[in-house]
């Protein structure tokens, strides 16, 4: 139940493409789903996130769609760049729980061809 | 600072010796979080710091691993007698607060590794 499965594990892209990850959870109680990004040799570092409240979010090319029926949500990366070239976490958390610990899904390699 | 700062970087020892991580998080941050990122994975929660104390250590794996935050600031990672299985990246993060949208950062990370 604290698992967040992640898809696909890799992702090959040519530049200026859709680039799309998606995650499922199962614990109704998660409240706040980040994306995180991390390259190699770097910790994740915060890319997005969104609350069940709305079902879409969107900052500058990426945009995380949310499905709270199906307990579903994606991140879409519009036109997308070699400099995305990154590893891609969703993750989910409790956040009226107050203890900030993330349940982080396996990752997906994304790599954009120039 | 102005990032959470891990030390060391990298850090390779044998099997059954003792290592200790450091973190020293963004100042006036007062939650602090450890998770281990094994090869090819997501990041694993370990233990969550509120202050000085340990708010939740349901992640560590077993006795042989430990943290302090004596100050409630700098925190270190203990591991006695370590295994192969030990060998990861172990990644630190703090938050103004126990919330997650409030500047949870991470830092670069320890690798060790077992030999």
């Amino acid at each position: 139940q604290q698992q967040v499965k992640q898809s696909p594990q890799s992702l090959i892209v040519q530049k200026g493409g859709i680039s799309i990850i998606n995650c499922a959870y199962e614990n109704t109680a998660f409240d706040y789903f980040p994306w995180y990004q991390q390259f190699p040799g770097k910790g994740p570092a915060l890319l997005i996130a969104i609350r069940p409240d709305v079902s879409e979010k969107k900052e500058g090319r990426f945009t995380i769609s949310f499905n709270k029926s199906a307990k579903q949500f994606s991140l879409h990366i519009m036109d997308s760049q070699p400099g995305d070239s990154a590893t891609y976490f969703c993750a989910a958390s409790m956040y009226r729980g107050n203890t900030g610990k993330l349940i982080f899904g396996q990752g997906t390699t994304l790599q954009v061809k120039p | 600072g102005a990032g959470v700062s891990q030390t060391p970087s990298n850090k390779v020892t044998e099997k059954g010796k003792y290592v200790e991580l450091r973190c020293d998080p963004i100042s006036g941050h007062t939650a602090l979080y450890w998770y281990r990122q094994s090869l090819g994975q997501g990041p694993e929660f370990l233990i969550y710091f509120q202050g000085t104390g340990a708010a939740d250590d349901s992640g560590l794996p077993n006795d042989r691993f430990f943290a302090v935050r004596p100050e409630g600031s700098v925190s270190t990672l203990k591991i006695q007698r370590t295994e192969r299985g030990d060998s990861a990246v172990y990644l630190c993060a703090s938050s103004l607060t126990g919330r997650t949208n409030y500047g949870y950062t991470f830092g670069s990370g320890t690798r060790l590794t077992v030999v």
